[in-house]
């Protein structure tokens, strides 16, 4: 979505090390910043999502932090295990879409062994 | 949680034929989406399927390509008519509870038109 920003494209790490992949939202009304992982052939699934009333979300391994101000939000993956390979969405509701969610372009995540 | 049985998983078509594609939720939701995915590329939000009434289209899909049904919370059908090479895609069915809640997704649909 074009109003939805996520960079990088594609990212490889090393095994063991931590990955951060970033997105861009246009609507400053947006109040949720679910994050899907989709692995080859399979369907996207929720691994961690942030409203817009606290800054950071833990779960395990995973962590979503949030900027309002700055209308950015990340995804921080430590301790990278060769099973986090997939491609990774961000999305937010955007008012233009009838606050539906926007996906962004998605990022491919290697993770080398 | 729900759990979102879609089908086809697969099917190859011949142009200018339609196929329906099948999206049965495990409970009832509020919220049901159908997404086109190309390969390598992101989701694309074609219409809001609405129970009991028409379908919201997002712009550059229309009702008369991609004709969606809702006879109940749980069911949807996406048609795909007269169909062209240009729709070979992924097609996904999405459910939620409602806006800002997590969406469940379908297996997908690979359409491959010939």
């Amino acid at each position: 979505g074009e109003n939805v920003e996520q960079h990088p494209s594609t990212l490889s790490v090393q095994e063991g090390d931590s990955a951060v992949i970033k997105c861009t939202y246009s609507d400053s009304a947006s109040n949720y910043f679910p994050w899907y992982k989709q692995e080859l052939g399979k369907r996207p699934q929720l691994i961690i999502d942030i409203r817009s009333n606290v800054g950071e979300k833990k779960d395990q391994r995973i962590a979503v932090t949030l900027n309002k101000t700055a209308k950015h939000f990340s995804l921080h993956i430590t301790e990278t295990q060769p099973e986090d390979s997939a491609v990774y969405f961000c999305a937010a509701p955007l008012l233009e879409y009838g606050n539906k969610l926007v996906f962004g372009a998605g990022t491919i995540l290697r993770v080398k062994s | 949680s729900a759990v979102i049985s879609q089908k086809p998983s697969r099917d190859i078509c011949q142009r200018g034929t339609s196929l329906t594609i099948q999206c049965q939720v495990d409970s009832q939701v509020t919220m049901m989406f159908w997404y086109r995915q190309q390969p390598g590329q992101s989701l694309t939000l074609i219409a809001t399927a609405n129970q009991g009434s028409e379908a919201t289209y997002e712009s550059g899909f229309v009702i008369d390509k991609f004709p969606i049904s809702r006879p109940n919370l749980t069911f949807s059908t996406l048609t795909v008519s007269n169909m062209s090479p240009e729709d070979s895609s992924i097609y996904l069915c999405s459910a939620a509870t409602g806006l800002n809640t997590e969406a469940f997704f379908g297996q997908g649909t690979r359409l491959t038109v010939v």
